[in-house]
């Protein structure tokens, strides 16, 4: 199975900085058309998981633009500009290029 | 937007069975028939992992290899309802077990988890 592998585990912010999550594949997510098979997700406590980002770059609808997804191949970020309260939770990437899907292990974002 | 509801869950001995399911239901002229669905569930405390897919017309369905050959996954086009066959359980089965949809793009109809449901809590505990 593909190994997705997040960092940092937990990420403590303030209200208003920017924060930075790194998604790395263990193998290439990279189709022949082109696309990424990556999605980010967000889980908010004692929710269910909500998709964030997909297609390595792509909002989902009703996500905020202070998200934004970038790279290929095996390296990916998940961006927020600003983060907000509301943004707290934890974050999972997940390929799905390869069968099975396969998630990262999260990273829990806190309010400092 | 879509609401799926799951239920069944509960708490059940080494070695015996459950059923789950999941209603779906949405906006007006939702068709649950034209989504791909999937299980995925969370151990208590961890991450999440994919356990099984069927397709739109039922005609095809996957598994993960942990729950193959244990699980049967079905749906009920008419009922709006995907099922969730659990049998031979295992004390590493215990999880939230969450309903999804595929979603639907440009390229293709089985893109990223796009709905879930809340979940259903699955104990398998003597």
């Amino acid at each position: 199975d593909v190994v997705m592998t997040q960092s940092p585990l937990s990420l403590p912010v303030t209200p208003g900085e920017p924060a930075s999550i790194s998604c790395r594949s263990s193998q290439s997510l990279l189709n022949s058309n082109g696309y990424n098979y990556l999605d980010w997700y967000l889980q908010k406590p004692g929710q269910s998981p909500q998709l964030l980002i997909y297609l390595g770059s792509n909002r989902a609808s009703g996500v905020p633009d202070r998200f934004s997804g970038s790279g290929s191949g095996t390296d990916f970020t998940l961006k927020i500009s600003r983060v907000e309260a509301e943004d707290i939770g934890v974050y999972f990437c997940m390929q799905a290029l390869h069968s099975p899907r396969t998630f990262g292990q999260g990273t829990k974002l806190e309010i400092k | 937007e879509v609401q799926l509801l799951e239920s069944g869950g509960g708490l059940v001995q080494p070695g015996g069975s459950l059923r789950l399911s999941c209603v779906a239901s949405g906006f007006p002229g939702f068709s649950f028939s034209t989504y791909h669905m999937s299980w995925v569930r969370q151990a208590p405390g961890e991450g999440l992992e994919w356990v099984s897919a069927i397709s739109d017309d039922g005609r095809s369905t996957y598994f993960a290899d942990p729950v193959k050959g244990r699980f049967v996954i079905s749906r009920d086009n008419f009922k709006n309802t995907l099922y969730l066959y659990m049998n031979s359980l295992r004390a590493d089965d215990t999880a939230v077990y969450y309903c999804a949809t595929y979603s639907t793009t440009l390229i293709s109809k089985w893109g990223a988890f796009d709905y879930w449901g809340q979940g259903t809590l699955v104990t398998v505990s003597s």
